[in-house]
């Protein structure tokens, strides 16, 4: 298994460009979220999604947009880049049924950068 | 305001020493909680898992207890080397908040050889 991927690694924006960030498990795991983390800060949930179809805000929305078709992918979408949106950016996953929750799954990051 | 603190937010250790890494949080009703490590410019690695029933988990070197009532969880590191300098970060699922993680702002480990 490959785990959670997550493209580009590396990505350089101006001011109101668009981008989308690129996150796939192949774990078969129903949850789905995306982090942010800025220098020295834990992580702040952005959007998370509980299967495919459904998403939801978490703590950290404004400025993003995300979509789930299918089990696999979760994109994350920012429409008109700020500044405020420099920071490394994480997509994990993790299998819950019922009402227990299993171990989280990280990806190895998107860093960032609004010029 | 459901919250996570990590103390210390640094610290620096011989090679050998046994170490206790702390994680508060403010609520009391958890599903579970979470220690991850985190390396330098890459991603995190879930080390282990505590579920709200259980009071401790093992892994190799590493030991991780949960005291609820205490609202507190400790990592500990026995005999430290100096592959484990890295970032620890706790994450707690409250029960409010669904599957969400919180996240502490994480203690920066630093093993010197």
């Amino acid at each position: 298994n490959a785990g959670v991927t997550q493209t580009p690694k590396f990505r350089i924006l101006k001011i109101g460009q668009s981008m989308t960030l690129q996150c796939a498990q192949d774990m078969n795991h129903n949850y789905m979220y995306w982090y942010r983390q800025d220098p020295g800060m834990g992580l702040k949930l952005i959007y998370y999604s509980v299967g495919a179809g459904i998403t939801d805000k978490g703590e950290v929305p404004n400025g993003y947009n995300v979509s789930r078709s299918t089990t696999e992918d979760f994109p994350l979408r920012l429409e008109l880049a700020a500044p405020s949106q420099t920071s490394v950016y994480f997509c994990a996953s993790s299998y819950s049924r019922g009402t227990g929750f299993n171990e989280q799954f990280f990806g190895p990051g998107t860093r960032l950068t609004v010029l | 305001k459901q919250e996570v603190t990590q103390i210390p937010a640094a610290l620096s250790v011989p090679e050998g020493e046994n170490l206790v890494l702390n994680c508060s949080f403010t609520d009391s009703a958890i599903y579970n909680l979470q220690w991850f490590r985190q390396d330098p410019g890459k991603g995190l690695t879930s080390l282990l898992l505590i579920q709200s029933s259980q009071r401790e988990q093992t892994s190799g070197r590493l030991n991780a207890s949960l005291d609820k009532s205490s609202g507190r969880s400790t990592l500990y590191i026995a005999a430290s080397q100096p592959g484990d300098s890295a970032t620890y970060l706790c994450a707690v699922c409250y029960e409010t908040s669904g599957s969400r993680l919180t996240f502490g702002e994480g203690t920066q480990l630093t093993v010197n050889p």
